[in-house]
């Protein structure tokens, strides 16, 4: 079983706010990823990394920065949150390109 | 054009049939072809892939890919109402493409 973790699960927050969102892995996997997915909506890569200190953008513009300072960590940090960002966020990792592992994601609002 | 396409749905069934899900894709370089099975409010979660043209089975799953026609298909047999998720295909060749996801529900 996958042991992928995300918090905080859900936030509400104001406009002009930094948050940081967690994403965590105990698998040992080099690869890690963020997408945005809005309900009913596709996935869309917005970050990924392949290992530590590299970090890459997705194929979705993102105003989001990610840090992969530990191979088991990989935060996405918005510096100032606007109502355009609410949406839910998956952290996924692997040890292939195609076998992710997601998190329970983050459901982010922001007012 | 998206290198994934997928109908979006929803596909309604009743409990006991086959569902069959497809996805068509355009990029010949794939070669690792997925099925993710997302609950509502949940991460997506790997159900089975398939390393290019063949059939995989995996108890009430069964995966099928043909690389000729650039055609992705899962069947779900003896579909019960804990299968009432979104599908989504996805392939990979080096990144993993996404399809929209298909919502399936299977009513008692």
């Amino acid at each position: 079983e996958a042991d992928i973790y995300q918090t905080p699960r859900y936030l509400v927050i104001g406009t002009g706010k930094k948050i940081t969102l967690e994403c965590s892995q105990t698998m040992g996997h080099d690869k890690m990823y963020w997408y945005q997915q809005d309900p009913g909506m596709e996935l869309h890569l917005i970050h990924y990394s392949y290992g530590v200190n590299s970090t890459e953008k997705g194929d979705l513009s993102s105003e989001s920065t990610v840090s992969r300072i530990r191979t088991e960590h990989f935060p996405l940090t918005l510096e100032s949150a606007r109502p355009s960002h609410t949406s839910q966020y998956l952290c996924a990792s692997s040890e292939t390109t195609y076998e992710q592992y997601f998190g329970p994601g983050t459901r982010l609002t922001v007012t | 054009q998206k290198e994934v396409e997928q109908d979006p749905g929803p596909l309604s069934v009743p409990e006991g049939a086959i569902v069959s899900l497809n996805c068509t894709y355009s990029n010949s370089a794939f070669q690792y072809f997925m099925w993710y099975r997302q609950y509502s409010r949940k991460g997506p979660e790997l159900l089975m892939y398939t390393y290019s043209s063949g059939n995989k089975e995996d108890g009430r799953f069964t995966a099928q890919v043909d690389k000729s026609s650039k055609y992705i298909s899962l069947f779900i047999r003896d579909s019960q109402p804990s299968d009432s998720a979104t599908y989504l295909c996805a392939a990979s060749w080096g990144k993993l493409q996404f399809g929209a996801g298909t919502q399936v529900v299977v009513t008692p």
